[in-house]
């Protein structure tokens, strides 16, 4: 089973308002990473966590804050969202970070910021 | 930051036909990915390459890694309706000195022609 889940699958939230993306994964991957996924751009990098623990963080504005509560879940959690912010984010995982192993994508959530 | 040259951008074939796309970097990776994304899902894993010189099929399709490890292409052979969609190569350094994510090329809209 290589299955990422991500939650909610559709999201619309107002410039003032606090929402949180939620990823899950079984596989016992200890690596997992949030995209931000433009339409017609592929994926790019925003936040990598290794064993539960912030790596990278690809100078991401702070509106935006991970958070890994255990082995198996990640979340994004967002405030003060700009309208350019919409975007589907994507959630992925691998078996262990750094050693090139393969990365397994969610479905993503599709965000809209009015 | 750094993306792959992935080529072409788009292709207009025929049922039946084969599909052939290419990346290329000027930086060395020591994995390479291939995806595919249909309109509002996440990417999908196709093919893992971890070698130089590595050539990996997977149904009808085939990918390499190529020797200098700067570049992979990967084939299509006898396309079907369901090929839709948009083709991504990523490229991984996976050093081991930590996580690191994906690098991604622009990717390439495959479209078959009835």
């Amino acid at each position: 089973d290589t299955e990422v889940t991500q939650t909610p699958k559709h999201l619309v939230m107002g410039m003032t308002n606090k929402k949180s993306l939620k990823c899950e994964q079984h596989m016992g991957h200890r690596a997992m990473y949030w995209y931000k996924q433009k339409a017609k751009k592929p994926p790019e990098l925003m936040f990598v966590y290794s064993y539960e623990k912030l790596s990278i963080n690809e100078s991401v504005p702070s509106r935006f804050s991970p958070e890994c509560p255990n082995s198996s879940l990640l979340n994004l959690h967002l405030h003060a969202l700009q309208p350019e912010d919409s975007a589907l984010y994507l959630c992925a995982s691998s078996r262990e970070p750094g050693l090139g192993y393969e990365q397994y994508f969610g479905p993503g959530t599709r965000l809209t910021v009015t | 930051g750094q993306q792959l040259n992935q080529s072409p951008q788009s292709m207009f074939i025929q049922e039946g036909e084969d599909v052939s796309m290419n990346c290329t970097s000027s930086s060395i990776f020591n994995t390479w990915l291939w995806y595919k994304q249909d309109p509002g899902e996440g990417p999908v894993l196709l093919i893992a390459l971890y070698k130089a010189g590595e050539l990996t099929s997977n149904g009808r399709l085939t990918a390499q890694f190529g020797i200098t490890r700067k570049d992979s292409f990967l084939n299509i052979s006898a396309s079907i309706p369901s090929d839709v969609g948009i083709y991504f190569c990523a490229g991984q350094l996976g050093s081991g000195g930590g996580a690191d994510g994906l690098t991604f090329g622009k990717g390439t809209h495959l479209i078959i022609q009835p």
